[in-house]
């Protein structure tokens, strides 16, 4: 079983629509979760970081942590055009650590 | 521009050839990091540095690549013997260092092997 799993898409949603971006993963020691936005051909784009459970919001974007169920999610609320991009998952044991990341899943909206 | 830069943006080498990479991190950033991601995949750890120590190497950093951080400020990553295999985008991201674990990533340098 790979460390972090995530659906790779693609997902094609209407602009305005909520989108639900999720990943599992496998080690309960992990601590730290974050999510990345990368632009084709471009780096990736820290959007959203969070420790331990719980939900945290920036704007349109909310990220969910359950460690019961090693479950983590993204969701965009009111979604734009320019939120199309591949969306990546990534966690971390401890501060300081390599980050392990999920494949990323593709995401498109269309106006 | 504060953030990662990261030189050259593309690079094209025939196979056996070597190739360097340079990494400028955010200024003061202690934590230096290399990543590995090709299509369709997420980054893969390939080393780690916190200040010009390297703590942490991945079992995909073979013996022909080799990284440093000479002054604690920007780095190399060097591909000796290029291979077909080691196309892809090299990416180098800093952290502040402590407890902060947010990574924050340069644009990659994208390497073709031909």
């Amino acid at each position: 079983q790979k460390e972090v799993e995530q659906d790779p898409g693609p997902l094609s949603v209407p602009e305005g629509a909520i989108v639900s971006l999720n990943c599992t993963y496998s080690n309960s020691a992990f601590q730290y979760f974050m999510w990345y936005r990368q632009y084709s051909r471009k780096g990736p784009e820290l959007l959203m970081y969070t420790y331990s459970s719980g939900n945290k919001e920036d704007g349109r974007f909310t990220a969910q942590v359950d460690k019961s169920s090693k479950y983590i999610s993204l969701f965009i609320r009111d979604s734009q055009p320019s939120d199309s991009a591949t969306y990546l998952c990534a966690i971390a044991n401890q501060a300081g650590t390599a980050l392990i990341f999920g494949k990323g899943t593709t995401l498109s909206v269309s106006s | 521009d504060t953030g990662v830069s990261q030189n050259p943006r593309h690079k094209i080498t025939k196979r056996g050839q070597n190739v360097t990479f340079r990494c400028d991190p955010i200024s003061e950033h202690n934590r230096l990091y290399w990543y590995r991601q090709t299509l369709g995949q997420g980054p893969e750890f390939l080393t780690y540095f916190q200040n010009e120590a390297q703590l942490e190497k991945s079992r995909l950093l073979s013996d022909r690549f080799s990284a440093e951080r000479p002054k604690g400020s920007f780095s190399t990553l060097e591909i000796q013997r290029t291979e077909q295999g080691d196309s892809a985008m090299y990416l180098c991201a800093s952290s502040p260092g402590g407890s902060d674990v947010e990574q924050f990533f340069g644009p990659g340098t994208r390497l073709t092997v031909l």
